[in-house]
């Protein structure tokens, strides 16, 4: 139980593009769910939490403009990186927490690799 | 905000424990997580402990959670390549943000 799944996987796309990244919660609800960035050789940054049915709340120094997160159904949140540049490219992986065992323990997505060219 | 930190590197042969100890400095986190993280992977939660347990074991991981001295460790028993991977600790806090260690890579050495 308790898996995330991301899509997709790998992405390479043209300075200036948008790129949506999703986040699904596969076999059970998620009421909160997290997104992360994590550079090469460096621990995990979160960027944003995001609830079902109401506005993300981003971290400081993360641009809520630039990274729009939508968290449409409890399976369900979406990370879009709008008028991309290289300096976004990187790893973002997304959390869920699912209320288990643990109360909030987060479960991980497999993560998905960004290359802005 | 908290701290948390890890040493960043630890080699082991194969068979032998691995210890990975973790340092914090906030002690209200209700539970604390041990991850691993394989190559170009996500995050796989390896096993929790909740703030009032000093052990926990499950199977080959053994958590020692010493909150006076904020220090927690996960062992690993009889180490395989498989374990092969980078480890984070991380501790619980408000609104159930997680905070990551700096991340250990174990290296299994034949």
């Amino acid at each position: 139980g308790a898996v995330v799944s991301q899509h997709p996987s790998r992405v390479i796309c043209k300075s200036g593009t948008s790129v949506k990244i999703e986040c699904r919660s596969l076999d059970f609800q998620a009421t909160t769910m997290f997104w992360y960035r994590q550079f090469p050789k460096q621990s995990l940054m979160l960027m944003a939490t995001s609830n079902e049915g109401s506005k993300a709340t981003y971290e400081q120094g993360v641009e809520k403009d630039k990274f729009l997160i939508n968290h449409a159904s409890l399976t369900l949140s979406t990370l879009t990186v709008t008028s991309a540049h290289p300096e976004d490219s990187s790893f973002y992986i997304c959390s869920a927490t699912s209320g288990l065992a643990g109360g909030e323990t987060q479960y991980f997505g497999p993560g998905t690799r960004l290359l802005v060219l | 905000g908290e701290d948390v930190e890890q040493s960043l590197f630890l080699s082991v042969r194969e068979g032998d424990s691995s210890v990975i100890n973790c340092t914090y400095t906030d002690s209200s986190s209700t539970y604390l997580y041990w991850y691993k993280q394989e190559p170009g992977a996500g995050l796989q939660l390896l096993t929790y402990i909740f703030s009032n347990m000093d052990m926990k074991q499950d199977q080959r991981l053994t958590v020692l959670l010493n909150k006076k001295d904020k220090h927690l460790s996960l062992r690993i028993a009889d180490t395989q390549t498989g374990d092969s991977a980078i480890y984070f600790c991380a501790g619980i806090g408000t609104a159930s943000k997680l905070t990551f260690g700096t991340g250990t890579r174990l290296q299994v050495t034949l």
